[in-house]
């Protein structure tokens, strides 16, 4: 049973434009989280995080939304560059798991000069 | 530079044969986690252990897969016997394992097990 989703494999995107990648949970208890991404032949590397009493969080060009009552996220890229392509993964945790996180499929995003 | 470490990075075998991939976590970090990556299922969680000590290996082929860590600079990850269907990505994660807030972890390189 796949409790965080990523129904997406891939997305393009032309460079300068937005990129959104969506993900969906259904466990109701997970109170963190995160997207990474991964390059070709590395581990995946922590992009940026949110809390589930919070509905928005920026870091620069990232955006991540936390919709809690339909279960979702999105990470807005803008604008996108060439060096975003790669593999986005969402992640999940829950309070006293121990720091364990639950991941989705990933997204191969391919931003297009 | 802190950063797991993970031996070997690449590894061809012949099915039945015995494949033992290692990791180092980052020093001072309590909790050690193993991955897969496949297309089918993203980054499926295998086994992890904190101080460890093994918290939950429910994700892992009992029969032919354990892990240990011997100590808390290496943690083991071992196929016994390897089948074709173990191709895969293994990573090695390690993180401060918060019973609450942020569970940032820290990726290793990946070891790449192709079993033919």
């Amino acid at each position: 049973d796949q409790q965080v989703k990523q129904n997406s494999p891939s997305l393009s995107v032309q460079e300068g434009r937005i990129s959104i990648l969506n993900c969906d949970y259904t466990n109701s208890m997970f109170d963190y989280f995160l997207w990474y991404k991964k390059y070709p032949a590395e581990g995946p590397t922590f992009l940026i995080s949110i809390s589930s009493i919070k509905d928005k969080n920026e870091d620069g060009r990232f955006t991540v939304f936390l919709n809690k009552s339909a279960k979702h996220l999105s990470l807005h890229i803008v604008p996108s560059q060439p060096g975003d392509s790669a593999v986005y993964f969402c992640a999940a945790s829950e309070h006293n798991q121990g720091g364990k996180l639950i991941f989705g499929q990933g997204t191969e995003l391919s931003v297009k000069p | 530079d802190a950063r797991v470490t993970q031996t070997p990075r690449d590894k061809v075998t012949e099915m039945g044969q015995e494949v033992t991939m290692r990791c180092q976590p980052i020093l001072g970090h309590n909790t050690v986690f193993w991955y897969r990556q496949t297309m089918m299922q993203g980054l499926e969680l295998l086994a992890y252990f904190r101080n460890r000590a093994p918290l939950d290996d429910s994700g892992m082929p009992k029969d032919r897969f354990s892990a240990e860590m011997p100590d808390a600079t290496l943690a083991t990850l071992k196929i016994q016997p390897s089948e074709p269907r173990d191709s895969a990505v293994y990573f090695c994660a390690s993180g401060l394992g918060n019973w609450g807030g942020s569970n940032e972890q820290f990726f290793g390189p990946g070891t790449r097990l192709t079993v033919l």
